[in-house]
């Protein structure tokens, strides 16, 4: 079955930078990877996904980057604000199969 | 529209017992999927059912089931509660096929087991 893992666990960045988070899959048949954001007593929201059709997906200071043959996806967010301190995952299924997260990076940003 | 709705919120059972979680997806939705979060393992996939069936089932044991009722409304069943599942269950609708449109999380339900 798909297994997905996710780089950093914690990232800690300062006002204004970037942060970048980075996922990798095993099953080359996936199409679909979704990111997801999970802020404290909340459940997980989807905030940008991106298909096997597409490189690169851009939602504001959001972006979003598949590299099929090297089965990695990662999400980049611009000039960070304290309001995007939360839990990430990533995801990565199929039709027909389950939707598989990572275990998530905790992402803090400091004023 | 209403959110997807989990109850109970939070609870505290014993080792033995057992427990029955319950979910209301967003109207129009037909399928739901419950996922086991825990601080070290992320979400780990639980079951998903789409129109009262089955669709798939991760791995988890046994003890672990569940069901969808005409409704859509959903429940899951954890039986001989070990001090492990203690973790917040999370439900997620969604209008299509879960693998390939958006999940709609609650906010799930905490279970301690003591």
């Amino acid at each position: 079955g798909e297994n997905v893992e996710q780089h950093p666990s914690t990232l800690s960045v300062q006002e204004g930078d970037s942060a970048v988070i980075k996922c990798t899959y095993s099953d080359s048949a996936s199409n679909y990877f979704p990111w997801y954001k999970q802020e404290l007593g909340k459940g997980p929201q989807l905030i940008i996904d991106i298909r096997s059709n597409v490189g690169e997906k851009k939602d504001q200071r959001i972006a979003v980057t598949l590299n099929k043959t090297a089965k990695h996806f990662s999400l980049h967010i611009t000039e960070t604000q304290p309001e995007d301190s939360a839990v990430y995952f990533c995801a990565a299924g199929q039709a027909g199969t389950a939707l598989i997260f990572g275990k998530g990076t905790t992402l803090s940003v400091s004023s | 529209k209403a959110g997807v709705t989990q109850t109970p919120r939070y609870l505290i059972k014993t080792r033995g017992q057992q427990v029955t979680l319950s979910c209301s997806p967003i109207s129009g939705h037909r399928s739901v999927s419950w996922y086991q979060q825990t601080p070290g393992q992320g979400l780990q996939f639980l079951f998903e059912y789409f129109s009262e069936t089955q669709r798939n089932k991760g791995n988890f044991p046994g003890r672990f089931s569940g069901r969808q009722f005409s409704n859509s409304r959903s429940e899951m069943n954890v039986s001989t509660l070990e001090l492990g599942d203690s973790a917040l269950y999370l439900c997620a609708s969604s209008s299509l096929r879960a693998d390939t449109g958006e999940l709609f999380f609650g906010e799930g339900s905490r279970l301690t087991v003591l």
